[in-house]
């Protein structure tokens, strides 16, 4: 099946810096990604969908500057959380559709962002 | 809004037990249904889907039916095995799989042997 991976895996950031998250594609073209942010012990919670070569769209009640998000290619977006704090920790989940993925999203295996 | 409800866990089973993880759902329109699984360390994968009224979905032993009348698409498994210990999300797409989903909290499963 395809697969979608992220980077880092894990991060460890002190309050006030900014974090970058990759999501890739690795042997598909995906027209669409999604990132969601996963609470313990909570269901995952769309915070926005991008199209390549677009400016994505963010659900409501998440900031737009805070969670800037970059899909410049098919194989790559990006998520970065700027001016993090605390509230900020949680575990983030990125997911790919595109043609050749038909009608599913595949997830990649979720970054684990922890703000001192 | 569109919203999943799926029973809480943690769901503890002896290997070979009957499974059943209940899954309804709130939407307006016909939504498509989805149960994601996650493995230890391991990213979200589609285990089966729905997409209209009474279709069922079935993979790797597993069948949900898609019930209008009852809003649900619970889970089963005739005889489950240590390897199906994950965390199982039921969730919903409003225009099908490519488009955002709605999950539920999901519902952990711990097959001992």
């Amino acid at each position: 099946g395809a697969v979608v991976s992220q980077h880092p895996s894990r991060v460890i950031c002190k309050s006030g810096t900014s974090v970058k998250i990759e999501c890739r594609s690795l042997d598909f073209q995906a027209t669409t990604m999604f990132w969601y942010r996963q609470f313990p012990k909570q269901s995952l919670m769309l915070m926005a969908t991008s199209n390549e070569g677009s400016k994505a769209t963010y659900e409501q009640g998440v900031e737009k500057d805070k969670f800037l998000i970059n899909h410049a290619s098919l194989t790559l977006s990006t998520l970065t959380v700027t001016s993090a704090h605390p509230e900020d920790s949680s575990f983030y989940i990125c997911s790919a559709s595109g043609a050749r993925g038909g009608d599913t999203q595949y997830f990649g295996p979720g970054t684990r962002l922890t703000v001192l | 809004g569109d919203s999943v409800t799926q029973m809480e866990g943690p769901v503890t089973l002896s290997e070979e037990a009957f499974l059943t993880i209940n899954c309804t759902y709130t939407a307006t329109g016909y939504p498509s249904l989805f149960w994601y699984v996650q493995y230890p360390g391991e990213g979200l994968q589609l285990l089966l889907k729905a997409t209209k009224a009474d279709d069922k979905g079935s993979n790797k032993g597993f069948e949900a039916t898609y019930r209008k009348e009852t809003t649900s698409f619970h889970l089963e498994k005739g005889s489950v095995q240590v390897s199906d210990s994950a965390v199982y999300f039921c969730a919903l797409s409003a225009r099908g799989g490519s488009e955002k989903l709605v999950f539920g909290k999901g519902t952990k499963l711990t097959v001992n042997p």
